[in-house]
């Protein structure tokens, strides 16, 4: 069974950062790319980034561009999300998502994780 | 950046009564390489979203022959042909043709 285990969120103040990790098991995990998908307390959904299998391209939202960086361990079965300069814009419940194909584009996300949560706030 | 647009914004549904929720993305999502990167989720209460339908109209795993896709381009349709009170939850379109963009999300519920 494919499971995906976010953790790293909490509580922290505007311009401070914070580094989001996602745990995957149950398929191979260098076989696929993996997204971070937001949805603020009550909203919507929104695509934050992707990254292909081999960490050889990488996307960003306009709105986390230059902030927000995505790696991935392949090794660890891990993906990770860096955020720097946080806003309170940026308060939301983050997912990790694996992706259907090894590349970052066209693609969908199935499945998602339960989600951290990150509040920015003073 | 493509925007896609749903309607209704909310659905009440007697169950076993059929549902349709339109989405409308503001460019074509029809990819040169033939496919239309469009896709339907579902979010259940509590829970992460969930994939019923890609590029259009196929099933995903698992997914109850209830659920139809339909569409081409800009306009697309997810159908549910006898609602059942396990489909309540927020459904939501997603483009993949230029990032990633979703509609605002339709939420249906049981009357």
């Amino acid at each position: 069974e494919v499971q995906l285990v976010e953790s790293g969120g909490g509580l922290v103040q505007p311009g401070r950062s914070l580094r989001l990790s996602c745990a995957a098991s149950g398929f191979t995990f260098d076989d696929y790319a993996m997204h971070w998908v937001r949805q603020a307390p009550g909203k919507g959904l929104e695509w934050v980034s992707g990254i292909s299998w081999n960490s050889g391209s990488i996307g960003y939202a306009d709105s986390v561009k230059g902030r927000f960086t995505i790696s991935r361990d392949n090794a660890k079965n891990s993906l990770y999300l860096q955020m720097n300069s946080l806003r309170a814009e940026d308060t939301a419940l983050y997912y990790c998502a694996k992706g259907g194909v090894a590349i970052p584009s066209l693609n969908w996300f199935d499945p998602w994780g339960q989600g951290t949560l990150v509040t920015v706030s003073s | 950046d493509i925007v896609m647009t749903q309607t209704p914004l909310s659905l009440s549904v007697t169950p076993g009564q059929p549902a349709s929720i339109s989405c409308k993305s503001s460019q074509s999502l029809l990819h040169s390489d033939g496919k239309t990167y469009l896709y339907w989720y579902l979010q259940k209460p509590g829970q992460p979203p969930q994939l019923l339908i890609y590029e259009v109209s196929n099933r995903f795993s698992g997914v109850p022959d209830r659920f139809s896709g339909s569409g081409s381009g800009t306009d697309f349709t997810l159908k549910i042909s006898r609602v059942e009170a396990e489909d309540v939850g927020v459904y939501y379109c997603m483009q993949s043709i230029q990032l990633y963009t979703f509609g605002q999300g339709t939420k249906l519920e049981i009357k």
